[in-house]
């Protein structure tokens, strides 16, 4: 059982804008930066997105974060084949003495 | 470019212990701004962070694998190790390590750079 929960699965057409969804609470969401990590299939996890909408250099501007109070979400638009990947939330939890926590990825498949 | 590369066994035998470590190439592992973190992925499952170092020495455990984990630097060779104490099946995994933000500055859930994971096996 993971800390902060998205849905397992998501689809989408080439072309289409998809939006995957991170819930959490008030110690790591609600007061924290979320992140977001694309992983490729047999590689090691790659951020994609850094304090709650930033893109590092080199992601396209296809991929955007959003944050509204315990809640997160990645958007994906002008979907591509490429794109079919796991996609993992993250954030910062004060509860007890602070720790990482991850949802437990989407896996995101391009019909 | 900085690169991390894990390293150490791919078996590990239940109750023993599980030693990897992690060389950071391309940049020092005693800069400022950063920890230096590990994180797990059983087979077919999600992300677990599995703790954080900086270069002094000082670490952040996930509180659900403190009681087994120690992190420690060694910033001659510019590496980091995990070692995780009486492992059983449910370690099997594959185990990253990863360059994290600077917990204390900003606490954050950061990691901009990964190894490229290693699968450890527990079994007999």
């Amino acid at each position: 059982q993971s800390v902060l929960t998205q849905p397992p699965s998501a689809s989408g057409t080439p072309g289409q804008r998809v939006t995957i969804s991170c819930s959490g609470s008030s110690s790591n969401i609600g007061s924290n930066y979320v992140y977001w990590y694309q992983q490729l299939p047999g590689t090691a996890p790659k951020l994609l997105i850094y304090s709650n909408n930033q893109r590092p250099s080199g992601v396209p501007d296809r991929f955007s974060g959003s944050k509204s109070g315990t809640s997160a979400s990645l958007a994906i638009s002008g979907l591509r084949s490429e794109d079919e990947a796991d996609y993992y939330c993250a954030a910062w939890d004060d509860s007890l003495s602070g720790l990482v926590v991850f949802g437990g990825g989407t896996k995101l498949t391009v019909l | 470019q900085l690169q991390l590369q894990e390293s150490g066994p791919g078996l590990v035998k239940p109750s023993e212990t599980l030693s990897l470590t992690c060389t950071v190439s391309g940049g020092s592992i005693s800069s400022s701004s950063y920890y230096w973190g590990w994180i797990r992925q059983p087979p077919g499952k999600g992300l677990e962070w599995i703790g954080s170092i900086y270069y002094s020495g000082s670490t952040y455990y996930n509180p659900s694998l403190k009681s087994r984990v120690t992190i420690s630097v060694d910033t001659s060779k510019n590496q980091f190790s995990l070692k995780l104490s009486s492992v059983t099946a449910a370690d099997t995994a594959v185990y990253y390590c990863a360059r994290h933000g600077n917990i204390v500055v900003v606490p954050a859930a950061i990691f901009d750079y990964w190894g490229q994971g290693t699968l450890v096996t527990v079994s007999s």
